[in-house]
Formats: C-alpha cells, sequence, structure tokens
C-alpha cells in the first residue's frame, strides 16, 4: 500500500507571497494531521482534518489555512509569508480521528520543505 | 509544565549497548503513546505503539508504559549506529489531541 504522498517536495518563495501544499493520505486513511517542524521549536501541530471538516488547530495565525477535500487529500495554504515560516511541512494520516485505538496511528509523509527567502 | 517532556539529550551511547529513552506526560487521561524515529532531513517513522500498562517487544525495541506514573520509554537493545537519530514522543491526551514531545537525541558512538 503507497504511504502517505506530498507535494511539492521542496519550495522556495519570497516574502509576502503564498503558498499551497498538498497531502495524499494513505488508501482508507480519513484523518489527516498538518504539523511544522523548526529546529527550535521541534514538531507543532497544526491542524486536523476528518471527513472534510477542521477537528483541531493548533496556534498559528489565521494565515495558516487547510482543507481536506472528499477522497482525503488535503490541502494547506499560508498566505503572506514570513521568513519564519521557513520550516518542514509534515503530513500524517491515520485510518481514524485521534482516540480509537490502534485505528490512530499516525503515519507521516516525506515532508515539504519550504523556504522563505 | 509542558504536556509531553523527553530527555532533550544528546544521549550518547557505544555500539552494543542498550539505550534508554523517557518521556513523561501531563494529561493522566492519556491512553494512546507512540515512539518515532526521525533522521536528519527525514520524516517521523513509527517505531513502537503502546496502549496498556507494562512492556511491548518489538525486535530490539522495547516500550514500557506507566501510566500511574505518567512515563513511557524506549529500551533500545544492541544499540547500532544505525540507530543514531531523535526519537520522538507521541501521546494522544484524553481531549483527542496527538502531541508530541520535543525529541531525544541519539547517539551510537561504534
Amino acid at each position: 500500500k503507497a504511504g502517505v504522498t506530498q507535494t511539492p517536495r521542496y519550495l522556495i518563495k519570497t516574502r509576502g507571497q503564498q503558498v499551497t501544499l498538498s497531502c495524499s493520505p494513505i488508501s482508507g486513511h480519513r484523518s489527516v494531521s498538518w504539523y511544522q517542524q523548526t529546529p527550535g521549536q521541534g514538531l507543532q501541530f497544526l491542524f486536523e482534518y476528518f471527513s472534510e471538516t477542521q477537528r483541531n488547530k493548533g496556534n498559528f495565525p489565521g494565515r495558516f489555512s487547510g482543507r481536506q477535500f472528499s477522497n482525503s487529500r488535503s490541502e494547506m495554504n499560508v498566505s503572506t509569508l514570513e521568513l519564519g515560516d521557513s520550516a518542514l511541512y509534515l503530513c500524517a494520516s491515520s485510518l481514524e480521528i485521534p482516540g480509537q485505538g490502534a485505528a490512530d496511528t499516525q503515519y507521516f509523509g516525506p515532508g515539504t520543505r519550504l523556504t522563505v527567502l | 509544565q509542558k504536556e509531553v517532556e523527553q530527555n532533550s539529550g544528546p544521549l550518547s551511547v557505544p555500539e552494543g549497548a542498550i539505550a534508554s529513552l523517557n518521556c513523561t506526560y501531563s494529561d493522566r487521561g492519556s491512553q494512546s503513546f507512540f515512539w518515532y524515529r526521525q533522521y536528519s532531513g527525514k520524516s517521523p517513522e513509527l517505531i513502537m505503539s503502546i496502549y496498556s500498562n507494562g512492556d511491548k517487544e518489538d525486535g530490539r525495541f522495547t516500550a514500557q508504559l506507566n501510566k500511574a506514573s505518567q512515563y513511557v520509554s524506549l529500551l533500545i537493545r544492541d544499540s547500532q549506529p544505525s540507530d543514531s537519530a531523535t526519537y520522538l514522543c507521541a501521546v494522544i491526551t484524553s481531549y483527542d489531541k496527538v502531541i508530541f514531545g520535543p525529541g531525544t537525541s541519539l547517539s551510537v558512538i561504534p
């Protein structure tokens, strides 16, 4: 079974631009979560989607948004990019939402490395 | 108090030794616990999940959970240089959120 895929793998943008990242979960997985990882802050939760609905959101400004489609694929968007948005953005999928026992195990994609100049 | 804490390391062990990684969590109602390994520049890879008190073994890896002490650990036996990575502890809290610890950097010295 194919793993979680993320596109693009690398992205270079300039301040003020916007960016859209895409995530395709493992087939059959309905929950998708997004994380931002930086050397100083570690892995920080952005948001979680299940059945096209955002269930949880982390402490990020409104410039960060996302959505999930009916096929469980998800996108996240960052508008008005800042230098501090440079990070590895990780998508993780699971069969079910957190709290459902073994079905809530998250599997990560390879990530999108975003560099803001 | 942070919700999930880990020793930041770096933890250095000689090849062949046992590496012991520790994680504590604050939400007593947490039910699901995970250990991920992350190589530099790569994404986290699931090593173990554990849901019940006690030990769970998978090859050279043993996860230990003690809910009363709010403590979960990962033991790596016969450590190899290829085990050198950052190990992330993740907890699903009673309010159904996945919280990751800051990670522990492990270096296995040949």
